[in-house]
């Protein structure tokens, strides 16, 4: 079964930390572009982050670019996304997403997300 | 940035009713568009891309079309199970943006 994982959300201070998770089954990770995106409690939905297949070229949303950092590792058949300086604002569900791969657009699979609260 | 402005932003329509949602973009993005569908305390999922492409596993009662800068979801005869909140997405240019979302209610 095709399908991801996310982990690594929780509560954390504003300013702090946190390393979100995402494994992959079913699938080889290296083989697509994936993305981040995250959707703020009642809110629509943002796109973060993406890494195409080549693991060299990121791409991320402007109001995050210096903060987050996506990241793979191959061994693991893992994505990540380091989260620094986080704010109020980055509060949100933050979904895994396979993007593109063999020629198309999947968008698929979605895991269940990983809440994340920045609050003092 | 690619703004996608989304209408209606709701509607209530009866079972068997026609919809149609449009999203328009602030600049030309080909046939680069997707359409999700979301279901309260559920992750999203995907129904079209391409514009006019549906995924594998999604009814034919959806469909989609347009290209440039506006675009269409048709859901042919509306079912209990397709209320929901639908996007957009645009994934012609970065950063990827998304529609502000259609929340379709039972009338």
């Amino acid at each position: 079964e095709v399908q991801v994982v996310e982990s690594g959300g929780g509560l954390v201070q504003p300013g702090g930390s946190l390393r979100l998770s995402c494994a992959a089954s079913g699938f080889t990770l290296s083989d697509y572009h994936m993305s981040w995106i995250r959707q703020a409690p009642g809110k629509g939905l943002e796109w973060v982050a993406n890494m195409k297949q080549d693991g060299n070229e990121k791409y991320y949303v402007g109001f995050v670019k210096g903060r987050f950092t996506i990241s793979r590792d191959n061994a693991k058949n893992s994505l990540y996304l380091q989260m620094d300086s986080l704010r109020a604002e980055d509060t949100a569900v933050y979904y895994c997403v396979r993007y593109y791969g063999s020629g198309r657009p999947w968008f698929d699979p979605w895991g269940q997300g990983t809440l994340v609260i920045v609050s003092s | 940035d690619i703004q996608m402005t989304q209408s209606p932003s709701s509607l209530s329509a009866s079972v068997g009713d026609r919809v149609t949602i449009t999203c328009r973009a602030s600049q030309g993005i080909s046939n680069y568009l997707a359409w999700f569908q979301q279901k309260p305390g559920k992750a999203p999922k995907s129904l079209i891309y391409a514009a006019s492409n549906l995924q594998n596993g999604v009814p034919s009662k959806f469909s989609g079309s347009g290209s440039g800068t506006d675009f269409t979801l048709t859901i042919s005869s509306l079912q209990p199970e397709d209320f929901a909140t639908y996007y957009c997405l645009q994934y012609n240019t970065y950063p990827l943006t998304f529609g502000g979302g259609t929340k379709v209610e039972i009338k």
